[in-house]
This record gives C-alpha cells, sequence and structure tokens, in this order.
C-alpha cells in the first residue's frame, strides 16, 4: 500500500500562533483528505484536496500531487484545534476508494 | 440527511462472543468500508465494497464477516470475539468512480466517516 508520513507527530502551540502540518506520501494519489480527531474522537473532514489551495476560515491546504505532500496550515489557534489531524491518501477507480492514513500530528492548544 | 451512522457507540464483549456493527449511510453512495483505529495509529482498512453484492479484504481482514446485500447498509460481523479486536471502529462512504460515468457527483470522491464504535473484548 501507500506510505503515508506526517509531521511533526506531536505539536504544543500557545493559543494564536500558527502552525504548519506535513504529510508526504509514496505514490501517486487522486484523492487526499485531511481529517480533524476531536477529544470525543469524531472524525472531522476537514479538506478533500487531491490536488491545489482551498482555504476554509483559518485553516487552509495545499496539495502538491507532483511532488507527493501536502501541508495543512493553521493560524490564529484556538483550543478548540486540539486533537489529532490526519492526512488519508488514496487513489480512487471503479474498484473503490482505499485510504490510507498517516499516524497523525496531535495537537494541543494552550490557552 | 444523516450521513453516516453508526450503532452501537460503545460495546463491551467477552471472549468468544459474536456481534455485528452496523453502518448505514442515506447518501447513495456506491463504497463503504470499514476501518478500525488502534492507539497511536492511524486508521487501517478491515472490508470495503464498492456496490451491493461486492465485498473485497482490506489491509486487516481476519476476524471480521461483511456482507452488502443494499446500497445503504453495510454491517461488520465479529463472528467469535478476541481481546486484539478491542478498537476503534469507523465506517466511511462515497461515490466512486465508475466506468462509463458521464458525472461527477458532488464532492467528486470525498469519503464521510462515522462517529465510531469503541469495542471492548475482555
Amino acid at each position: 500500500g501507500i506510505q503515508v508520513e506526517q509531521s511533526p507527530p506531536d505539536l504544543i502551540l500557545q493559543e494564536g500562533a500558527n502552525s504548519t502540518l506535513r504529510c508526504n506520501f509514496s505514490d501517486s494519489v487522486n484523492n487526499l483528505q485531511w481529517f480533524h480527531q476531536n477529544p470525543w474522537g469524531q472524525l472531522i473532514n476537514l479538506f478533500y484536496i487531491p490536488s491545489g489551495t482551498k482555504q476554509n476560515g483559518r485553516l487552509s491546504a495545499t496539495t502538491v500531487a507532483t511532488e507527493r505532500y501536502s501541508l495543512l496550515y493553521i493560524s490564529s489557534s484556538q483550543t478548540t484545534d486540539s486533537g489529532v489531524y490526519f492526512c488519508a491518501v488514496g487513489y480512487v477507480a471503479n474498484t473503490g476508494n482505499q485510504f490510507y492514513f498517516g499516524t497523525g500530528t496531535s495537537l494541543t492548544v494552550i490557552p | 440527511n444523516a450521513g453516516v451512522t453508526q450503532t452501537p457507540k460503545f460495546q463491551v464483549l467477552k471472549t468468544g462472543q459474536s456481534m455485528t456493527l452496523q453502518c448505514a449511510q442515506d447518501m447513495n453512495h456506491e463504497y463503504m468500508s470499514w476501518y478500525r483505529q488502534d492507539p497511536g495509529m492511524g486508521l487501517r482498512l478491515i472490508h470495503y465494497s464498492v456496490g451491493a453484492g461486492i465485498t473485497d479484504q482490506g489491509e486487516v481482514p481476519n476476524g471480521y464477516n461483511v456482507s452488502r446485500s443494499t446500497t445503504e447498509d453495510f454491517p461488520l460481523r465479529l463472528l467469535s470475539a478476541a481481546p486484539s479486536q478491542t478498537s476503534v471502529y469507523f465506517c466511511a462512504s462515497s461515490y466512486s468512480r465508475k466506468p462509463g460515468r458521464s458525472w461527477m457527483p458532488p464532492g467528486d470522491t470525498e469519503a464521510f466517516f462515522g462517529q465510531g464504535t469503541r469495542l471492548t473484548v475482555v
């Protein structure tokens, strides 16, 4: 399967700080999503971004598929941003939509 | 539109018991899948289905069975629970890319996950 590496594994931020999370993957993909797993364990869709750049409020993401990486930017972090951020990649075909997950970046935002 | 619904949210089983985790989606998605999440790890694929009547194995299928009799439902069965199956289970659904499809559905192949089932086997 596709290998997915996320960095950093852990991150502690002061409220209001900015951060960049990185996702590297080992093979060509046509599907990439960023998720936030909140302290209650729910997986929240952040971005569906197989290529290009998207923004949603304080969060934005960029995927450079040809170079096999994606970045998630969090600006003006808030305590509610705490949790684990997962990158999931895959190759979608008529045989399905299988994701390969990284091990996540655990973010703690302190007031 | 409820999205992906999983039941139960929590379950405790004794070793050797059987149970079924339910997953339903109301988005008319062809593709459904089950993942498990263990501490410190990302999600790993157990089984998946590309449509009613079609299922296949993922990365960690042993000890689990699935069936897909309808587009909406994709239950996961544990035939004889073992402590190694203690985990959090997630169901996901999305559109898939069908040959000959002349239109792209809203959101293309973005996947949606259920809220998870926390299973403990003692």
